[in-house]
């Protein structure tokens, strides 16, 4: 069974720090891999996605993957009150797989 | 404004009568794909199409029809509801080759 893991949280982070989000994944045929942030009672919206090893920025965003340890992450950098959600690792081109997500508070 | 759009947003029915969820989606993608979502279980593909007439099975199919008939269209067909398939769900699109999936408002589905 093909999986993608995250920690549920919630991750709670003072306005202004770093927030650092991890997920894991058990295929290793995996190429693609993304994340989705969803707002309470909203439709999840995509926020990065990744398919290369090392590091991708966008804003404060920043994706990471490392394909030999199978090991996304994602920081959120000058986290504001506005990026409290929650946050859906995934896998997949056309049969996508996600992880339960983590709920993210960043405190005013 | 480019959107998908499911109908109903909310629906409570009973075991056993059938239901039809739909979906469309105005931005002329060719991939589109239905979810849902629990607590706890997080968000699970049911099915997928690539294009017109051509489908295939996520990750939680079982209770679940699909059909793409027209590439703006693609409705979740639940035969025989159970009460195990109340849940979120949404349905996405995107365009061939891009990797940005677009959801729909998500409906809430009650079966008693």
């Amino acid at each position: 069974q093909k999986e993608v893991e995250q920690n549920s949280g919630p991750l709670s982070v003072p306005e202004g720090a770093i927030a650092s989000l991890n997920c894991t994944y058990s295929d290793r045929g995996s190429q693609s891999f993304f994340w989705y942030r969803q707002y309470s009672g909203k439709s999840p919206e995509l926020i990065m996605f990744i398919y290369s090893n090392g590091d991708k920025e966008d804003g404060r965003f920043t994706a990471q993957l490392n394909k030999a340890s199978q090991y996304v992450s994602l920081l959120i950098r000058d986290s504001q009150p506005s990026d409290s959600a929650t946050y859906l690792c995934g896998a997949g081109t056309y049969k996508y797989i996600f992880g339960t997500g983590t709920r993210l508070k960043v405190l005013a | 404004e480019a959107q998908v759009t499911q109908n109903p947003r909310y629906l409570i029915t009973v075991t056993g009568k059938k239901l039809t969820v739909t979906c469309s989606q105005n931005m002329n993608h060719e991939y589109m794909s239905w979810y849902r979502q629990d607590p706890g279980l997080g968000l699970r593909q049911i099915y997928y199409s690539m294009n017109v007439e051509v489908t295939d099975k996520g990750d939680v199919p079982e209770g679940y029809k699909v059909s793409r008939k027209e590439k703006r269209n693609f409705p979740l067909i639940l035969e025989s509801p159970s009460p195990n398939q109340t849940s979120l769900y949404f349905c996405a699109s995107r365009a061939k080759g891009d990797n940005e999936q677009f959801f729909g408002p998500g409906t809430r589905l009650t079966v008693l």
